[in-house]
């Protein structure tokens, strides 16, 4: 079955704990970005990646990382989070751009206290 | 970055009406996506848009491509429970970046 999956889907942890995020997508899709959704703001693009080695930042990427060293797995890192990071986060991938469509996670709720 | 301004932000609608929603940008764009989420599940694509004036349907759902490029519409037909959930449009400009840009959602609730 085709699908995006992220780990974990809830977790709670303190403020200035590294923590990663895990994607991982199994159609072979080129594309693959992170999102944040808040209240009132919708989805905001934080990072994304047009390839392998190929990562660019989005609208909202202060204080995250990114890495893409294989085709199928796009982990988001927060090295130091902080409250205002607490968020309900999104992993997509599409097969090449983001005008086709994306395939979405079921996504991660972060809360950082 | 850039905006886009979803309205409404809310709709309340009776099983049967149609409705309407709109989506608004300061710049122009040269794709118009819309996606609808359900409860604790992730966006999925109903419509894409490619060109300017473009009218596409997907079943009940009809969306325009603005003229200016700077706007588009989604309207749904006839609705049922199952269209509860919110709408996102998402644009995208490919000339400058691959970034999309999401509204801020409109969130549809339909009574019996």
């Amino acid at each position: 079955e085709a699908q995006v999956t992220q780990n974990p889907r809830y977790l709670i942890t303190v403020t200035g704990k590294k923590l990663t995020v895990t994607c991982s997508q199994n159609m072979n899709h080129e594309y693959m970005s992170w999102y944040r959704q808040d209240p009132g703001l919708g989805l905001r693009q934080i990072y994304y990646s047009m390839n392998v080695e190929v990562t660019d930042k989005g609208d909202v990427p202060e204080g995250y990382k990114v890495s893409r060293k294989e085709k199928r797995n796009f982990p988001l890192i927060l090295e130091s989070p902080s409250p205002n990071q607490t968020s309900l986060y999104f992993c997509a991938s599409s097969f090449r751009s983001p005008d086709q469509p994306q395939h979405f996670g079921d996504g991660t709720r972060l809360s950082i206290l | 970055g850039q905006q886009l301004n979803q309205s409404p932000q809310s709709m309340f609608i009776q099983e049967g009406e149609d409705v309407s929603m709109n989506c608004t940008s300061s710049s122009i764009f040269n794709t118009w996506l819309w996606y609808k989420q359900d409860p604790g599940e992730g966006p999925v694509l109903l419509i894409a848009l490619y060109k300017a004036g473009e009218l596409t349907s997907n079943g009940r759902l009809t969306a325009q491509f603005g003229i200016t490029r700077k706007d588009s519409f989604l309207n749904i037909s006839a609705s049922i429970p199952s269209d509860v959930g919110i709408y996102f449009c998402a644009g995208l400009n490919t000339g400058t970046a691959s970034k999309l840009t999401f509204g801020t959602g409109t969130r549809l609730q339909v009574t019996l």
